[in-house]
């Protein structure tokens, strides 16, 4: 198995432009998780889902920032306007059956917006 | 959730044993106490998991006291490799209505020559 896999891995956009991040989880695992990181605040859950539905999404920051879940096989999260502060890493993480053992990172996304 | 308190920082050399123990007087009957590894540019890895006593695995020991109110991992005969940030998270073992792990800032462990 290829992991989670992610894109873009960088991604440099202007404030207000729209931004989309890509995940694929693995394959089988029915809970997926977006994170954000930053010095400042560390890792913060921002969405997870389960068998491809939103559980929690208290989360998210704003309305700006939405993420979804077509299939079992890809997640986006979408963020409408972006502004600079924003820019982070975002991690999307798969895991079966939500066990705290099991959860597999991506190798992320470094979002800088200007 | 049980929130766990962690040492922001540590510096050890190559060779020694490096012991990171992380405070959680809340935790529930049942959590269970979980540490995850990241390196720079990457994601959060799984290294260990246990629920009492102690485990041990070819990467580390998670030593857990009686009273689970805190717990220590211990990783023998670091090497620079091991410079990274190391999470302690408790929470369920499994998912259910509460399928999510929620990191706190980590232990940035240095790693000297």
């Amino acid at each position: 198995d290829a992991g989670v896999i992610q894109s873009p891995r960088h991604e440099v956009t202007e404030m207000g432009q729209e931004v989309t991040l890509r995940c694929k989880p693995i394959s089988g695992h029915d809970y997926l998780f977006w994170y954000r990181q930053t010095m400042m605040r560390g890792l913060e859950l921002l969405i997870y889902f389960n068998n491809n539905v939103p559980i929690d999404d208290s989360g998210m920051p704003e309305d700006r920032f939405s993420a979804k879940m077509p299939n079992a096989s890809f997640s986006t999260l979408k963020i409408q306007p972006s502004e600079p502060r924003d820019s982070a890493v975002y991690f999307c993480a798969s895991s079966p059956r939500g066990r705290g053992d099991g959860y597999t990172f991506g190798s992320g996304t470094r979002l800088t917006v200007v | 959730l049980a929130k766990t308190t962690q040492p922001i920082s540590m510096d050890s050399y190559e060779g020694q044993e490096v012991n990171i123990t992380c405070s959680h007087n809340n935790i529930a009957t049942n959590d269970y106490i979980t540490w995850y590894q990241q390196f720079p540019s990457q994601g959060p890895r799984f290294i260990i998991q246990g629920y009492k006593t102690k485990v041990t695995n070819e990467v580390a020991s998670l030593f857990i006291p009686a009273d689970r109110k805190s717990s220590t991992l211990s990783l023998p005969r670091v090497s620079l490799s091991d410079t990274a940030v190391y999470y302690c998270l408790v929470g369920d073992k499994d998912g259910g209505s509460q399928g999510n792990l929620i990191f706190g800032k980590g232990t940035k462990l240095s790693v000297k020559p």
